[in-house]
């Protein structure tokens, strides 16, 4: 069954620190991972879009790893900022429908 | 400009009741979706629809319905027999299938009374 499993759940860091959040999946077959950052109440909002042959791709203070072969993937948040505050979601596409994670929530603190 | 409009933003409904939520997209896409988010859950697929006149179920379409009787709305009916509508509902729409990067409407919560 395709699925994908992020961790933590919940995260809690004070403002200026770094964090990583982490995807793993077994979709297949695999045709693109994104990252997505969903406010409170909010439609989701594209972080980063990486294809099989990509290993990492930054966007800003985000950055996006891939590992085709191990199928996992980590968004690195550096400097976080209040406005980080939000869900991380982690979907993966099997070229015909879009697979999501149950996110990761994160909670910037001043 | 350009994008995706979901309406209402919040959504009252008696039980027994039939209720129709709104997606229009004028980004000129083939593809669109409907997702349930509920708390401490991902995203799940309700129906979705890759041209005018055509649509698919998705994991959880009992309870539901939709019509794409044009390429710019794609609109979802939450009928009496959905046992637990109470949940965020997120529209999105892309310009073809899982390849292409879908955008999302702001979401209509849903809440039974």
């Amino acid at each position: 069954k395709n699925q994908v499993e992020q961790s933590p759940q919940s995260l809690i860091i004070l403002e200026g620190k770094n964090c990583t959040l982490q995807c793993n999946y077994t979709v297949s077959p695999f045709s693109n991972l994104r990252w997505y950052k969903q406010d409170t109440g909010r439609g989701p909002v594209s972080l980063t879009i990486m294809t099989f042959s990509e290993n990492t791709k930054s966007n800003g203070r985000y950055t996006a790893t891939l590992d085709a072969d191990t199928k996992q993937s980590s968004l690195h948040i550096t400097a976080s900022q209040l406005s980080d505050s939000a869900s991380y979601i982690c979907v993966v596409s099997d070229s015909r429908k879009l697979i999501f994670g149950q996110g990761t929530t994160l909670q910037v603190k001043p | 400009d350009g994008g995706i409009t979901q309406s209402p933003k919040y959504l009252f409904r008696k039980e027994g009741q039939n209720v129709t939520l709104s997606c229009e997209q004028n980004l000129n896409h083939d593809a669109m979706y409907w997702y349930r988010q509920d708390p401490g859950q991902g995203l799940r697929l309700i129906y979705y629809s890759q041209i005018v006149n055509d649509f698919q179920k998705g994991d959880i379409a009992e309870g539901y319905s939709v019509s794409r009787e044009k390429k710019e709305s794609f609109p979802l009916t939450v009928t009496s027999a959905q046992k637990n509508p109470t949940a965020f509902y997120l529209c999105a729409s892309s310009s073809t299938g899982g390849d292409t990067e879908a955008f999302f409407g702001q979401g209509t919560r849903l809440t039974v009374v």
